[in-house]
C-alpha cells in the first residue's frame, strides 16, 4: 500500500541555519503531496502542498518540490527561526478520497 | 472563521471502560475525518464521512470502535471497551470537499487508558 517515510528526528539547529527534512513516498498513481506542521499545543496545520510532478509548494519561507523520479518531497528552509520549532509531517493523498497517509513526523528544535 | 472543535481535550479511563469524543467541523465542510495518532507516529485514518455517509472505514476496529455523523454535521467517535493500546490522540479534521481540498484539523483529544 501507499506509504511515507521521513527522516528520523529530532533535528536540532541553530537560528539562521539551513533546514532539510527528507521525505520519500511509495504510491500507485499520482498522489498529491503535503507538509503539515504541528506547533506545541496546537493542531496540525497545512504548511504547503504540491499536486503534480515538478510542482513546488512554498509558504512562510519553506519550500518542497515534487520529484516523481526520486519519489521525494523534501522540505527546505534557508534560514530557520526559533519560532519554527515544531513537529513536521510529510503526507500523501492518493485517489480521490482526500484521505491522508502520514509519515512518522520529524521534530525540529531551533536554538537561539 | 471558527476552526474544528473537539471535546474533551483530555480523557483518562480504565481499560474496559467506554469513552466518546465529539467533533464539530467547520461550517459547510462536507467531509469529516477521524484520525488516530499514537505517540511517536503520524496520524492514521480511522473513518471518513462525506456528509452523513461513510466513505472509508477500512482501518476502524469495528469490534470496539464506532462513529456516526448525524445530519451531516457533528460527529462522535466511541470506543467500547477500551484497551491499553487505544491510548492516543484522536484528531478530527474537515474539508470542503474530499478531492484535493485542504483538511483542517482540530486540536485533538488525548486519551490515556490505564
Amino acid at each position: 500500500g501507499d506509504s511515507v517515510t521521513q527522516m528520523e528526528g529530532p533535528v536540532t539547529l541553530s537560528e539562521e541555519a539551513f533546514l532539510t527534512i527528507n521525505c520519500t513516498y511509495t504510491a500507485t498513481g499520482y498522489p498529491s503531496l503535503f507538509w503539515y506542521v504541528q506547533y506545541p499545543g496546537e493542531g496540525l496545520q497545512l504548511l504547503l502542498k504540491a499536486t503534480k510532478a515538478d510542482d513546488k509548494g512554498s509558504n512562510k519561507g519553506f519550500e518542497a518540490t515534487y520529484r516523481k523520479e526520486t519519489t521525494s518531497f523534501h522540505l527546505e528552509k534557508g534560514s530557520v527561526q526559533v519560532s519554527d520549532s515544531a513537529v513536521y509531517f510529510c503526507a500523501l493523498s492518493g485517489g480521490n478520497t482526500g484521505k491522508l497517509i502520514f509519515g512518522q513526523g520529524t521534530t525540529l528544535q531551533v536554538k537561539p | 472563521e471558527a476552526g474544528v472543535a473537539q471535546s474533551p481535550r483530555y480523557k483518562i479511563i480504565e481499560k474496559r471502560q467506554s469513552v466518546a469524543f465529539w467533533c464539530n467541523p467547520i461550517s459547510g465542510h462536507a467531509t469529516l475525518y477521524w484520525y488516530q495518532q499514537i505517540l511517536g507516529q503520524g496520524p492514521k485514518l480511522l473513518i471518513q464521512f462525506q456528509n452523513n455517509g461513510v466513505v472509508d472505514d477500512s482501518q476502524l476496529p469495528k469490534d470496539r470502535f464506532s462513529a456516526e455523523r448525524l445530519k451531516g454535521v457533528d460527529s462522535t467517535l466511541k470506543i467500547q471497551p477500551a484497551k491499553l493500546e487505544d491510548s492516543a490522540v484522536y484528531l478530527c479534521a474537515s474539508s470542503l470537499i474530499q478531492d484535493f481540498a485542504e483538511a483542517f484539523f482540530g486540536q485533538g483529544t488525548r486519551l490515556t487508558v490505564v
